[in-house]
This record gives C-alpha cells, structure tokens and sequence, in this order.
C-alpha cells in the first residue's frame, strides 16, 4: 500500500513570492490534515480537510490556505511568503472517525524562504 | 498556549538501558495520546497510543504509561537499540475529530 506522497520534496522561494505544495493520502485514506514543523516548535497544525470541507484549522495567517479535491488530493498554498514560512510542512492522512485518530504522515516539503 | 509539553529537548541512553521520555499536557478534555518517532528527513511514524480510560499500554520494548491525574505520560523503551535514536514527539487529541496537538519532540540518542 502506497504511503503518503509529497511534492515537491525542497523548494526555495524569496520573499513575497507564493509556494503551492501537493499531498496524496493513503488510497482510502479520505482525511488529510497539514502541519508546520520548525526548529524548536515542534508540529504545529495548519488545517485539516475531509470531504473536500475544511473541517478544523489551526492559528495561522490567512496566507496559509488550503483545499481538498473529490479524489481526497490536497494542496496547500503559503501567499507573499515571509521568511518565517521556512519550514518543513508536512501531511498526514487517516481515516475520518477512528478512536485515536491515527496519523500517517508524508516525509514532508521542506521550504526555504531567502 | 502550549498544551502538549515534553521539557527534555534531549536524552542520551547507553544500549541496552532503559529510554524514558516524558511528557506532560493541560487540556484535561485530552482523551488520547500517542507517541509518535521521526528520523531526519522522512515523517514522523505512529509507534504506540493509550486511550484516557487506560494506565499502560505496552507493545514489544514500547510500554506508555498514563497518569491522568498528574496529567503526564510517559514512554518506556527497555532495552534501547542504537536504531532508536530518533526525535520522540508526544500527541493528543480530544474526542470528537478534533486535531492532533503536538509537543516539540525530544531527541533521543541511544550510545552503543
């Protein structure tokens, strides 16, 4: 069974500019959900969708946004990006409903903003 | 507002011995919580979970313990391999779908 996938892997933007990042969950999977990990913070939660419905969100900016597509694909976009943005962001996948809620993350797309 | 704690950024352990990572959280509204490990440039992976209504759960060299009422959990991993050495995070969530609420992680490194 094909984990989650996601691209790209590294990417450097400058300030200002806007990054868009994709997200394949597990096949079945129909829960996505996004974090942001950087030095000393830790996983921070961005957003979460399932069913194309944005169903929580965490505290940040409306420049971070997202969506999910009818095949449970996601994508996230980071608008006039800050140099505060570098991080790795990384998706998780699970099955909407289940007790603990397990999550099963992709290895992430690290981004550097210069 | 930091909810999920874990107050050791690092650990080091000798083979062989027991690993001990701690964590601690506020919202007692928390009904599970999960350990999970990551390794430098892959996601992190689920290594073990308890639910509130439980004290231990134990899998292979991985127990969790649960102490509600000090609202502090912690992972045991006995006897520690020098393949372990990873970033622990601890999580927990509320019932009801509501997300994942990370700590920072703690880095532990297992000295052969």
């Amino acid at each position: 069974k094909a984990g989650v996938t996601q691209t790209p892997r590294y990417l450097i933007k400058t300030r200002g500019q806007q990054v868009t990042l994709s997200c394949s969950p597990i096949s079945g999977h129909r829960s996505v959900s996004w974090y942001q990990q950087t030095p000393g913070q830790g996983l921070q939660f961005l957003f979460e969708y399932f069913s194309e419905t944005q169903r929580n969100k965490g505290n940040f900016p409306g420049r971070f946004s997202g969506r999910q597509f009818s095949n449970s694909r996601s994508e996230m976009n980071v608008s006039t990006l800050e140099l505060g943005d570098s991080a790795l962001y990384l998706c998780a996948s699970s099955l909407w409903g289940t007790n603990t809620g397990e999550l099963f993350f992709g290895e992430g797309s690290r981004l550097t903003v210069l | 507002d930091q909810q999920v704690k874990q107050n050791s950024p690092s650990l080091s352990v000798q083979e062989g011995r027991i690993s001990i990572l701690n964590c601690d959280y506020t919202n007692s509204m928390f009904d599970y919580f999960l350990w999970y490990k990551k390794y430098p440039a892959e996601g992190p992976t689920f290594l073990i979970s308890i639910s509130s209504i439980k004290d231990k759960n134990e899998d292979g060299r991985f127990t969790v313990f649960l102490n509600k009422s000090a609202k502090h959990l912690s992972l045991h991993i006995v006897p520690s391999q020098p393949g372990d050495s990873a970033v622990y995070f601890c999580a927990a969530r509320m019932s009801g779908n509501t997300p994942l609420v990370f700590g920072k992680g703690t880095r532990l490194s297992v000295i052969a």
